[in-house]
């Protein structure tokens, strides 16, 4: 099992310009989360997936989208970079709801904005 | 509303001595509360959970928490610190339940430990 794997792993952008961070776990969990990791913030959720076809906004959704067309693949879009997208952006699963269920954790992408 | 406090941003400590990381919880209801640990440039990974069982936890690596209704608090303890603990550590807090499963992460300590 790879668990959660995260592509890719670093992104330079300039402002302006678009990516898809990509996402996938084969635990066949039901529920992915993409979260960004700004310095003495903690983490902030984006937006997540209860399954299949659908997509919910989290804490801080603005500049982003994302799918789930697959249920083991949860895309991160950004359509125009700007710098204070520059951040470490985790996704994550989860077999039901987090409350009860651990989330398990991709490496990270480290993606910085010019 | 819910929420986490973290009240150190950085905890050093001796190799071999214990270690006290301390978290505040606000929570609407019964909470659930969890410790996860990040290494430099690692995921983030569940050392324990709280889910209105007992009120000492055990997680991994010898962490334990305890639940203070009380005093709001959910205190991450070890009692002797290995150089494999340098990391930093994250309280969470359950978000409300229309979120479904939205989880609230304090803003992290880091906690070094020296030879």
């Amino acid at each position: 099992n790879a668990g959660v794997t995260q592509t890719p792993k670093f992104r330079v952008l300039k402002t302006g310009q678009s990516m898809t961070l990509l996402c996938a776990q084969d635990m066949n969990h039901e529920y992915m989360y993409w979260y960004r990791q700004d310095p003495g913030m903690g983490l902030r959720l984006i937006h997540y997936s209860v399954g299949e076809g659908t997509t919910a906004k989290g804490e801080v959704p603005d500049g982003y989208n994302v799918s789930r067309l697959k249920k083991q693949n949860f895309l991160l879009g950004l359509e125009s970079a700007a710098p204070s997208q520059t951040s470490v952006y985790f996704c994550a699963s989860s077999y039901r709801l987090a409350a009860y269920n651990e989330q398990f954790f991709g490496p990270g992408t480290r993606l910085t904005v010019l | 509303a819910q929420s986490v406090t973290q009240l150190d941003s950085h905890v050093s400590v001796s190799e071999g001595t214990p270690v006290l990381l301390r978290c505040n919880y606000s929570s609407s209801y019964s909470p659930s509360l969890f410790w996860y640990v990040q290494h430099p440039n690692k995921g983030l990974q569940l050392l324990l959970k709280y889910t209105s069982a007992a009120t000492l936890v055990k997680g991994i690596n010898g962490f334990e928490a305890e639940f203070k209704k009380s005093e709001t608090s959910f205190h991450l303890t070890k009692p002797s610190a290995h150089m494999s603990d340098a990391a930093e550590y994250f309280c969470v807090v359950r978000g409300p339940v229309r979120s479904q499963g939205n989880l609230i992460f304090g803003k992290g300590t880091k906690l070094s430990v020296k030879p």
